[in-house]
């Protein structure tokens, strides 16, 4: 059973505007939540983070949203470029294990 | 300084056959941590070593898996004998203290099983 699920496979966004990726997970233990940024041959790196205590987390462009109650997180980029373009995993963890949990990952695509 | 390196980036064999993956961690980083990605689905852990000992290896999918770490600096993944279904990605990851978002990652060896 998939503990973090990323629903959207992919997302088009214009060049300079705003790109909102979507993660949504099931198990309440997960106390730190983080975003990876991944290009085509290369390994997932790190993005930005946020722990259960906060509902935001800004870094530059970059910002992470926390909804405990509804056990979603969103990432947002704005403006969006055109190095953006990669795929973005959501990943979880509890406290208790440092286990990463993952979701199947967004490719983002921005425009010209 | 060097970032984390796996060896081979591609192999394709045969169901059956054996595959050893190899993957060197950034130099002084005691965690490595195993994932594995099958196509287009969520990355999965594999195991977690500290210097050379399994700290955790509950994402082991069967003991057709064998990951070694001797001496604490590289270490291999052996899958042995190969099925269809361990076709992805594995990707080595390094850290030196426990947070998560220090993990520095590897390209990945992307295993094909014909």
């Amino acid at each position: 059973d998939q503990q973090v699920k990323q629903n959207s496979p992919s997302l088009s966004v214009q060049e300079g505007r705003i790109s909102i990726l979507n993660c949504d997970y099931t198990n309440s233990m997960f106390d730190y939540f983080l975003w990876y940024k991944k290009y085509p041959a290369e390994g997932p790196t790190f993005l930005i983070s946020i722990s259960s205590i906060k509902d935001k987390n800004e870094d530059g462009r970059f910002t992470v949203f926390l909804n405990k109650s509804a056990k979603h997180l969103s990432l947002h980029i704005v403006p969006s470029q055109p190095g953006d373009s990669a795929v973005y995993f959501c990943a979880a963890s509890a406290q208790s294990n440092y286990q990463l949990i993952w979701g199947a990952g967004t490719k983002l695509i921005i425009k010209p | 300084e060097a970032g984390v390196t796996q060896f081979p980036s591609h192999s394709v064999i045969e169901k059956g056959q054996t595959v050893t993956l190899r993957c060197d961690p950034i130099s002084g980083h005691d965690n490595l941590y195993w994932y594995r990605r099958v196509m287009g689905k969520e990355i999965k852990f594999l195991l977690h070593f500290v210097k050379e000992s399994k700290q955790d290896e509950s994402g082991m999918p069967n003991n057709r898996f064998l990951a070694e770490r001797t001496g604490g600096t590289y270490s291999t993944l052996k899958v042995q004998p190969a099925e269809l279904e361990d076709s992805g990605v594995y990707f080595c990851a390094s850290s030196q203290d426990l947070r998560e978002e220090t993990q520095y990652f590897g390209p990945g060896t992307r295993l094909l099983v014909l």
